[in-house]
């Protein structure tokens, strides 16, 4: 069975400062597929970044980073100096990498609020 | 290229009636995806199509929800005889492509209200 755990459910920081929202998975499998989705009050779930199990190399995108750890199942999301439009429900996710796999089984989701 | 259209955006309806949701996927996506949220929760996978294939159903999928997705192109998500524990999101995705790499995208939803 796979599982993703996002203790943290609400966080709530001043604008600039940075914030990592911690996310923690259990699978079975060897190879995988893990995600980051953010969910403004639209309700649209936005598509933020895809990691390869294999792949353990941190990446950054302009303000935001990701912490991949296979060895402690974990897969951190980072926003540094944030800003008010960050705020939002941040989704953490997991996907079996095998033929057929189609499913993402998310986390509850942590609420951000980044006040000015 | 728009992305995944869902209607109707919200709908209230009384318990033991029918309702129904449309999702249109990205243009040219083979698979479609139905998820559903609870307040305070992480999206649940429901069902997934490829083409007009439905490939796979979640226990979540009592006998009183039904997909379809007849041409391959939109699909629809029906409930029959509501109950008030409908009341949730469910949210409509889409993907190109046939490996579980591919990055799903998703609608803005549809709110149901059950009362």
């Amino acid at each position: 069975a796979q599982k993703v755990t996002q203790a943290q459910t609400e966080i709530s920081v001043v604008e600039k400062e940075d914030v990592t929202l911690d996310c923690v998975y259990e699978t079975r499998d060897t190879t995988y597929y893990l995600f980051w989705y953010k969910q403004p009050p639209s309700g649209e779930l936005v598509f933020l970044i895809r990691r390869n199990s294999f792949d353990e190399q941190n990446e950054i995108s302009g303000r935001y980073s990701w912490n991949f750890q296979k060895s402690t199942s974990s897969f951190n999301f980072t926003i540094t100096a944030s800003q008010v439009v960050d705020s939002a429900v941040y989704f953490c996710a997991l996907r079996r990498r095998a033929q057929g796999a189609q499913k993402l089984v998310f986390g509850q989701g942590t609420r951000l609020t980044i006040n000015p | 290229d728009t992305g995944v259209s869902q209607n109707p955006r919200h709908k209230i309806t009384k318990r033991g009636q029918n309702v129904t949701f449309r999702c249109d996927p990205i243009s040219e996506h083979n698979r479609l995806y139905w998820y559903r949220q609870t307040l305070g929760q992480g999206p649940e996978f429901l069902t997934y199509f490829q083409n007009e294939a439905q490939l796979e159903k979640s226990r979540l999928l009592s006998d009183r929800f039904s997909a379809e997705r007849p041409k391959g192109s939109f699909s629809t998500l029906e409930i029959q005889r509501t109950e008030q524990g409908d009341s949730a999101m469910y949210l409509c995705a889409s993907s190109l492509g046939v490996y579980s790499g591919n990055t799903i995208y998703f609608g803005e939803g549809s709110w149901l209200t059950v009362v």
